[in-house]
């Protein structure tokens, strides 16, 4: 069946350090991803996405690794602030019918 | 632009009461998205708009539930009657259609219901 799921529900580094979020997936017909974070009382903000036919894309601090031979997507954040301290969710998407299935997230604390 | 507006942020009501939730996409996007958020089954699409139109309401869960999409600028989820289980935080998010699938997410109306 069409799920997302997280490998790590909690994940705690240290200011500085680079956070590694994962994120797996089994509709092997997705062919688009997004990463969103979404912040204590507000609404999910997208972070960076990938589709299908990429396995790599960057952003600022930020880099999104796609591996469709196992159905894996990771969420790369350099040097990790404070202010990245959020819940973080991948989501996908099959074809154009613009239904985002969300995983159940992620909650990264960075620690000063 | 202002970004998706909800309101009310917060609702407390009691069972059996009925509860309206408002939404303002951005200006310009012609899709709009009811997401419900509860800690034990994460972000759940509801129903989805294009142009006004629903598109795709298999998310919502009962007849109890109902939304509308009256003119471009104004969605309405409405929960009648409530109950206690209805208990989240229900977002509405707004996109362009085409191109990415980005969304944008309003601040979220969190409902408890006594």
């Amino acid at each position: 069946g069409e799920s997302v799921g997280l490998h790590l529900p909690t994940l705690s580094v240290q200011e500085g350090d680079n956070s590694i979020i994962n994120c797996a997936y089994s509709n092997s017909a997705s062919d688009y991803f997004i990463w969103y974070k979404q912040e204590s009382g507000k609404g999910p903000q997208f972070i960076i996405d990938i589709r299908s036919n990429m396995d790599k894309r960057q952003g600022q601090r930020v880099t999104v690794l796609l591996n469709k031979t196992v159905k894996h997507l990771s969420l790369q954040i350099a040097a990790t602030q404070p202010g990245d301290s959020a819940v973080y969710f991948c989501a996908e998407n099959k074809g154009s019918n613009y239904k985002l299935t969300f995983g159940k997230g992620t909650l990264l604390t960075v620690n000063p | 632009d202002a970004g998706v507006i909800q309101s009310p942020r917060h609702e407390v009501t009691e069972m059996g009461q009925e509860v309206t939730l408002r939404c303002k996409p951005i200006s310009g996007h012609d899709y709009l998205f009811w997401y419900r958020q509860t800690m034990m089954r994460g972000l759940e699409l509801l129903i989805y708009f294009n142009n006004n139109v629903p598109i795709d309401d298999s998310g919502m869960p009962e007849d109890r539930f109902s939304a509308k999409m009256p003119n471009a600028s104004f969605s309405t989820l409405k929960i009648q009657p409530s109950e206690p289980r209805d208990s989240a935080v229900y977002f509405c998010a707004s996109r362009q259609g085409g191109g990415t699938g980005e969304l944008f997410f309003g601040e979220g109306s969190r409902l408890t219901v006594l």
